[in-house]
């Protein structure tokens, strides 16, 4: 059966500092996605990116970051210069898919973790 | 359009009555979901449509009761619900391949008195 972990429960930073949201899986099958989202305050799960298996390329889009490690079944997310309007919480999230590539439909999520920027 | 629409965002219902939740997307999504969230919990997985058919029942209890009735549009309907049943419910839709992510409404907030 597939898992993830997000250890940190909750997190509190000052405006602009970088902060890092652990976040690690577990499967045995080789094919599958990763997920972030975020889900502020309103309730809505906002997509902020998908990572398949065979991709471990490091992705950045602005202040977001991503690190995939497969060696580690870890994939990380970093906001740089954090911002009051980060705060919320953030769920990674696991997608196993067939042989064809094709995702089962779940999404297994992590606990989540509260994120929350000061300013 | 590139949203997921819930409808109502709020709703309290008494455990005797019938109620519905309405989702609908106009993305040409053809995998359609119900999850259910707790306060404080990440949300689980309830139902998923796919090609307007049941492909997956989460064991979710028979008070909860999906349909789709076509392509656009989602309902779950609610019939003698449990106090803790009261939960953020949200629909959510894909392509069926699910390789670009999943698109998720703002959810109900159900209560159920």
């Amino acid at each position: 059966a597939q898992k993830v972990t997000q250890a940190q429960t909750e997190i509190s930073v000052v405006e602009k500092e970088d902060v890092t949201l652990d976040c690690v899986y577990e499967t045995r099958d080789t094919t599958y996605y990763l997920f972030w989202y975020k889900q502020p305050p309103s309730g809505e799960l906002v997509f902020l990116i998908r990572r398949n298996s065979f991709d471990e390329q490091n992705e950045i889009s602005g202040r977001y970051s991503w690190n995939f490690q497969k060696s580690t079944s870890s994939f990380n997310f970093t906001i740089t210069a954090s911002q009051v309007v980060d705060s919320a919480v953030y769920f990674c999230a696991l997608s196993l898919t067939n042989a064809g590539g094709t995702s089962y439909g779940k999404l297994t999520f992590g606990q989540g973790t509260i994120l929350t920027v000061h300013p | 359009d590139t949203e997921v629409t819930q409808t109502p965002k709020h709703l309290v219902m008494g455990m005797t009555n019938k109620k519905s939740l309405k989702c609908e997307q106009h993305m040409g999504h053809r995998a359609m979901y119900w999850y259910k969230q707790k306060a404080k919990k990440p949300p689980e997985l309830m139902f998923v449509y796919s090609y307007e058919k049941l492909s997956i029942n989460e064991s979710v209890p028979s008070r909860f009761s999906p349909e789709c009735p076509n392509s656009s549009l989602l309902n779950l309907h609610l019939h003698a619900l449990q106090p803790e049943d009261s939960a953020l419910y949200l629909c959510a839709s894909s392509q069926l391949a699910g390789l670009y992510g999943y698109t998720f409404g703002s959810g109900t907030r159900l209560t159920v008195v």
